[in-house]
């Protein structure tokens, strides 16, 4: 089975411009979550999507924002990029909401300029 | 509050040997589940092993088990036999059950070098 992927592995953009992550679970599951890894604040929630709504959210500004299709894929968009918001960004995903195991993606990692 | 804390920012052991990683935690919740995760300088975060507070036995997987003690909140993590690829950071996590959805919260890491 193949295991969650995570488009684009690599990203520069600049302040003040949008970007938009792409994460495709694997095959059945139907939660994904997505995480912020920075090395000042370590690994932080941003917000579980299941059956396409969002069941849980992080404490971010809402700069931040998700979305999932019915196919269990789901896209994080960050809009106004800030120089803060430089990251590896980790998407999950799970048979369920109430699964306990999360897989993880390999994550994309964003530069912002 | 830290509800994980790892107090190993980095831990060496030579090659074949056992080593422990310490992981304590803090939560109100009756109902949890504490995690192991190994992220390589890749960046992917690798799935290890899974204990619940309700189960009676250490969870064991292969190299990897888990010493948990629920009355001292610890979850540490015992890798036996060292190997070379070994080497990586190592998360501990929670999911609390209050929480409706998938939130895992992490620690801060423990950077494990094993030496040859």
């Amino acid at each position: 089975k193949a295991g969650v992927t995570q488009t684009p592995r690599y990203l520069i953009k600049t302040r003040g411009q949008q970007v938009t992550l792409s994460c495709s679970p694997i095959s059945g599951h139907r939660s994904v979550s997505w995480y912020q890894q920075t090395p000042g604040q370590g690994l932080q929630f941003l917000f579980e999507y299941f059956s396409e709504t969002q069941r849980n959210k992080g404490n971010f500004p809402g700069r931040f924002s998700g979305r999932q299709f019915s196919n269990s894929r789901s896209e994080m968009n960050v809009s106004t990029l800030e120089l803060g918001d430089s990251a590896l960004y980790l998407c999950a995903s799970s048979p369920a909401s109430t699964s306990q195991t999360q897989y993880f993606g390999p994550g994309t990692r964003l530069l912002v300029l | 509050a830290q509800k994980i804390t790892q107090t190993q920012p980095g831990m060496f052991v030579q090659e074949k040997e056992a080593v422990t990683l310490d992981c304590t935690y803090d939560t109100s919740d009756p109902s949890y589940g504490l995690f192991w995760y190994k992220q390589p300088s890749s960046g992917e975060m690798i799935f290890l092993i899974y204990q619940g507070s309700y189960d009676q036995q250490n969870a064991t997987e292969g190299r990897y088990s888990l010493n948990f003690q629920k009355a001292r909140k610890s979850a540490n993590l015992v890798i036996s036999a060292s190997q070379l690829g070994d080497s990586a950071m190592y998360f501990c996590a929670m999911r609390e059950l209050i929480d409706q959805g998938g939130k895992l919260i992490f620690g801060q890491g423990t950077e494990l070098s094993v030496k040859p």
